[in-house]
């Protein structure tokens, strides 16, 4: 079946340290995304990528990079520069073409929580 | 500015209907969308409607949009406990040559018996 596979469903980071978020789609999609979503706020957009090796930030990219070396994954590494990184993470792909960029699929989450 | 705002809350009786509310700032949107988030889970796409529209019916979703109030709204029909999730509404905003996606905070809706 095709999808998007995000992991771990659960990540713990301590003060410091850098994380790695992995995202892994095979709907053949060029268009990579990356959200955030807090308790009681709309989603909001770190980084998005449309074709591979070429990626854009978002709204709220500060503390955070993202690598698009593959069509199939799109990485987020949460750094030691983002203080306030607990959160759910989503990541999403769509196929590119009018509007079709807009009929986003996403993956299960990841819930990120500082120790 | 780009906001979208929705109730956060809703509560209605299993077989009822539920009627779900946004409102957004972008009179240029073309394309708003309903988005679904299962408990843990990631969104869904429900169901979508065209600015030119002022409804759309998706056997038991209904779309209502009102373009002059920036108003569009999100009717469940026969509502069930399968229903209860959180509820995105998204507008779209043209950034010259990518449109992005607003969205507002979701309205939880909790179905009981």
């Amino acid at each position: 079946d095709g999808g998007i596979t995000q992991s771990p469903k659960y990540l713990f980071r301590k003060e410091g340290q850098n994380v790695t978020l992995s995202c892994e789609q095979n709907l053949n999609h060029d268009a990579m995304y990356w959200y955030r979503q807090d308790p009681g706020q709309g989603l909001r957009l770190i980084y998005y990528s449309q074709i591979v090796n070429d990626f854009q930030k978002g709204d709220i990219a500060e503390g955070y990079s993202v690598s698009r070396e593959k069509k199939e994954s799109f990485p987020l590494t949460v750094t030691s520069a983002q203080k306030n990184p607990t959160a759910f993470y989503l990541c999403a792909s769509s196929i590119m073409g009018t509007r079709d960029h807009e009929k986003l699929f996403f993956g299960s989450g990841t819930q990120l929580s500082v120790l | 500015g780009e906001d979208v705002e929705q109730s956060l809350f809703l509560s209605v009786r299993e077989g009822d209907s539920s009627v779900i509310n946004c409102t957004y700032t972008d009179s240029s949107s073309t394309y708003l969308y309903w988005y679904k988030q299962e408990p843990g889970a990631g969104l869904q796409l429900l169901t979508y409607i065209f600015s030119n529209m002022d409804m759309k019916q998706d056997q038991r979703l209904t779309v209502l949009l009102n373009k002059k109030d920036k108003h569009l709204s999100l009717r469940i029909a026969d509502t069930q406990t399968g229903d209860s999730a959180i509820y995105f509404c998204a507008e779209s905003i043209g950034t010259g040559g990518y449109n992005k996606l607003i969205f507002g905070a979701g309205t939880r809706l909790a179905v009981h018996p």
